[in-house]
């Protein structure tokens, strides 16, 4: 399983931009990068999935350089209930590997 | 879409009872599902993944007899927690796989919250 890495915490403001970038410098040619969120004692959230470039939905933006040794997940103009534990993870042959993750905490 | 539910969503037990949690993918068929551990203020840790109809794989480490896993239907996971101790006291989540074209998607349970006294 390829290994990620990400930073422990960060902190932001309410309205800011979030950027968390992961590293997964062992990535394979199949594997895709997907993002969690996970909430005190509830289970983890999808939030983006991509493989290449830029991926956006209505939560996020996921944007992956051309050598996929790392990712950014973007949360824009985050809110207090934006904060949680993020996950990045490579996915590969199904079986999830789940790292530390990143705390973001908001504030108002 | 892709709703995953578990029951329940806390249990307090005594030592040496035997504790049953469900997980059922609501709107999808899922062969396979996954067992996860996760103890406060840290990150999920695999169990073990569940295949409709055939054995359970575990992880390293973790005690096949201690902790049964059936997967009767497309729908439906359960672990049960046999002999639980103190020390099985953790928060237990499921998930089950979404499969379909170039990507596959894992959809998590809200968990179970288990005390054993």
């Amino acid at each position: 399983l390829a290994k990620t890495t990400q930073p422990i915490s960060m902190d932001s403001y309410e309205g800011q931009e979030v950027n968390i970038t992961c590293s997964h410098n062992n990535i394979a040619t199949n594997d895709y990068i997907t993002w969690y969120q996970q909430f005190p004692s509830q289970g983890p959230r999808f939030i983006i999935q991509g493989y290449k470039t830029k991926v956006t939905n209505e939560v996020a933006s996921l944007f992956i350089p051309a050598d996929r040794k790392s990712s950014t997940l973007s949360l824009p103009r985050v809110s207090l209930s934006d904060t949680a534990v993020y996950y990045c993870l490579v996915v590969n042959d199904y079986k999830l590997s789940f790292g530390a993750g990143t705390t973001v905490t908001v504030r108002a | 879409g892709a709703v995953v539910s578990q029951h329940p969503s806390r249990v307090i037990c005594k030592s040496g009872t035997s504790v049953k949690i469900e997980c059922r993918s609501l709107d999808f068929q899922a062969t396979t599902m996954f067992w996860y551990r996760q103890f406060p203020k840290q990150s999920l840790m695999l169990m073990a993944t569940s295949n409709e109809g055939s054995k359970a794989t575990y992880e390293q480490g973790v005690e096949k007899d201690k902790f049964l896993i059936n997967h009767a239907s497309l729908t439906l996971s359960t672990l049960t927690v046999t002999s639980a101790h103190p020390e099985d006291s953790s928060f237990y989540i499921c998930s089950a796989r979404l499969a379909g074209g170039l990507q596959e998607t894992q959809y998590f349970g809200p968990g179970t919250r288990l005390l054993v006294l």
